[in-house]
């Protein structure tokens, strides 16, 4: 049982360039999200994904795209990367909402430099 | 106001002492609190929730919570050096679905 993974764990870009970060849990969990951290500011929302099928804004969405492949899998894509978007991403996952359903499992996180 | 704050520390203690980690939060946070461990470089690891007014216990760990003064504590009892962290609050608001906000965190350190 791995909980959630992520890929990959480091990352260079070049301003202007793409990549996707991939994200997937087995703990057969309903939500999954996407959080950056800045020194300073703590963790921010970017997308999340409410149930399969269903993707939503966060606090910080502007740059950023997501793609909820499956229940397991949610990727967070930037299409044209600036270097505002270096920072730690990290992805989780719960149950789903509501009470204790809302207890969020992070994965190891995604370390990324935008030159 | 920010939704969660905390004190960013750092918040020494020695080995064995109590270690005690405040937030406070705003009007629009509510329900569900959550602690997080964070070690340097690695992710957030769920420590304690806590739903209801009051103390929850779990092990060296004590969660408290007091919706009418809108603050959440928690208490490491018999702290140790591997307690040494970062210690990020958290606590539920509603727009359509109910969502994590943070704290920025509050660095421990636990001297040997």
């Amino acid at each position: 049982n791995a909980g959630v993974t992520q890929t990959p764990k480091f990352q260079v870009l070049k301003t202007g360039q793409s990549m996707t970060l991939q994200c997937a849990q087995d703990m057969n969990h309903n939500s999954m999200y996407w959080y950056r951290q800045d020194p300073g500011m703590g963790l921010r929302l970017i997308y999340y994904s409410a149930s399969e099928g269903t993707t939503d804004k966060g606090e910080v969405p502007n740059g950023y795209n997501v793609s909820r492949l499956n229940k397991r899998e949610f990727s967070l894509r930037l299409e044209s990367a600036a270097p505002s978007q270096t920072s730690v991403y990290f992805c989780a996952s719960s149950l789903g909402s509501g009470r204790s359903y809302n207890e969020q499992f992070f994965g190891p996180g995604t370390r990324l430099t935008v030159l | 106001q920010k939704e969660v704050e905390q004190n960013s520390g750092p918040l020494s203690v020695p080995e064995g002492a109590i270690a005690s980690l405040n937030c406070t939060y705003s009007d629009r946070v509510s329900q569900s609190f959550f602690w997080y461990r964070q070690y340097s470089g690695k992710s957030p690891e769920l420590i304690m929730s806590i739903y209801s007014n009051g103390d929850k216990e779990d092990g060296r760990f004590t969660a408290q919570l007091n919706k009418a003064s809108q603050y959440v504590s928690l208490l490491i009892r018999d702290s140790q050096p591997s307690d040494s962290a970062t210690y990020l609050c958290a606590g539920t608001i509603f727009t359509g679905f109910q969502k994590l906000v943070f704290g920025t965190g509050t660095r421990l350190l636990v001297s040997p």
